[in-house]
């Protein structure tokens, strides 16, 4: 079945510039998505259609792809942004139309 | 305002049903497909199911398939999710989660969500 990979963890400091990177080989041909969820909270939609910022989403927060590699860019990073991130593309090659990444746990130091 | 409201979870066993409820408003539901997302305790999201805005169309994950089933009801604005045969490896927070577009894409706008314990 199709996948997304992530790391597991990406340690950033204040006001420094984070990357999460989401790698699937569909992602050529289909868009990414990217979702925060803080601890007990549901997720939250922060990018669509691989670079697209819903409204009321912080500028800081942007989008790249780049062949088989998504990229979510948190630049100044805040205290507030610790959080875990996902990515979301769809398949549709299988009956299982949307896939997830793992997850990424952004810990701001 | 956009709001998606679960109801319906708790403790089952094994073997067991449940039913889970999502009340949305805010838009025009019968527009939209919608999901269902579940997590279980400390774990990622798994996409569970959709349905078409117009009903006709479902589809499910591999590890559900042929247990649980979607449903919607257009007059009252709500989506349903039932769940038959629970396994332990069911238990998670159930999350209902409105479509973005106006295909198979993505989420805007997610519920709270509904924990479901599955244990004897």
């Amino acid at each position: 079945s199709y996948e997304l990979t992530q790391a597991p963890s990406v340690s950033v400091s204040p006001g420094q510039t984070a990357r999460i990177t989401c790698s699937g080989d569909a992602l050529p041909n289909q868009y990414a998505y990217w979702y925060r969820q803080k601890p007990g909270q549901a997720p939250v939609l922060i990018i669509y259609k691989d670079t697209e910022r819903p409204s009321g989403i912080p500028e800081r927060f942007s989008g790249s792809i780049s062949g088989t590699i998504a990229t979510l860019i948190i630049s100044g990073v805040q205290a507030e942004d610790e959080a875990d991130y996902y990515c979301q593309s769809t398949d549709g090659s299988s009956s299982n139309l949307y896939v997830f990444g793992s997850g990424t746990k952004v810990t701001v130091l | 305002e956009v709001q998606l409201l679960e109801s319906g979870g708790g403790l089952v066993q094994p073997g067991g049903s449940l039913r889970l409820s999502c009340v949305a408003s805010g838009f025009t539901f019968n527009i939209y497909a919608m999901s269902w997302v579940r997590q279980a305790p400390g774990k990622g999201l798994e996409w569970v199911s959709v349905i078409s805005g117009s009903g006709g169309n479902t589809y499910y994950a591999d590890s559900v398939k042929g247990r649980f089933t979607i449903s919607r009801d257009k007059s009252k604005n709500t989506l349903y999710l039932q769940m038959n045969s629970l396994r332990a490896e069911d238990t998670a927070v159930y999350y209902c989660a409105k479509e973005g577009g106006y295909t198979y894409g993505w989420f805007d706008y997610w519920g709270q969500g509904s924990l479901v314990t599955v244990s004897s």
